[in-house]
């Protein structure tokens, strides 16, 4: 079982739509979750940090929930701009190791 | 905004020649990483530095890869020899305070012919 596994997509869908991508992860001990966004052929960006308490940067919203172990981002109003490949990672005790989902492809269209 | 530089961007080699790959990261950050990115897949951690001291490489292909960072600040990643399934971006990364994630160089793709 990979640590952790995320839907690699592509999930097409129509500009103004709300989008949600799920991921979970295998290690109960993970201490840092995050959202990064990748463009095609680019370096992953980081696009915001998830907590238990949950969190809203502007049209996303990541959740965190332990007991399940795993994480969501929501997207509202797609926009053109927000067609890319969105990365889970958790970080893992110790030396905080980043590990990363293989990323779920979004496409937003016109 | 600070940025961890990498150099070079692109690399196209030879199998079973060398190649070397050079990062410096944001000033301060004790934290590096390199990274090995497959067209499709997520980033796979080759190894991680705490200042220069090597704290994870299982990952790494000890047998051609290496990965030093003498001084504890810049790094270098050299395959030796080079295969072609060593073909993929090499991201690096670093970080100072690991609960506000992690600033990524703008990768080395790495092509070998």
């Amino acid at each position: 079982r990979k640590e952790v596994e995320q839907d690699p997509g592509p999930f097409n869908v129509p500009e103004g739509a709300t989008v949600a991508f799920n991921c979970t992860y295998s290690n109960s001990a993970s201490q840092s979750f995050f959202w990064y966004r990748q463009d095609c052929r680019k370096e992953p960006k980081l696009l915001m940090s998830v907590y238990s308490s949950g969190n809203e940067d502007g049209r996303f919203t990541a959740q965190l929930n332990r007991a399940s172990q795993y994480i969501s981002l929501l997207i509202r109003d797609s926009k053109l701009s927000d067609s890319a490949t969105y990365l889970c990672v958790v970080t893992l005790t110790g030396f905080q190791k980043l590990v990363f989902g293989t990323g779920t492809r979004l496409l937003v269209s016109p | 905004e600070a940025e961890v530089a990498q150099s070079p961007r692109y690399k196209i080699t030879e199998k079973s020649q060398a190649v070397a790959f050079w990062c410096d990261p944001i000033s301060g950050h004790a934290t590096l990483y390199w990274y090995r990115q497959i067209l499709g897949q997520g980033p796979e951690l080759l190894v991680q530095f705490q200042d220069e001291s090597v704290v994870d490489d299982s990952q790494l292909p000890k047998d051609r890869f290496s990965a030093e960072r003498l001084k504890g600040v810049d790094s270098t990643l050299k395959i030796q020899p080079a295969e072609l399934g060593d073909s993929a971006m090499y991201l690096c990364a670093s970080s100072a305070d690991r609960s506000r994630g992690y600033t990524f160089g703008s990768g080395t793709r790495l092509t070998v012919v």
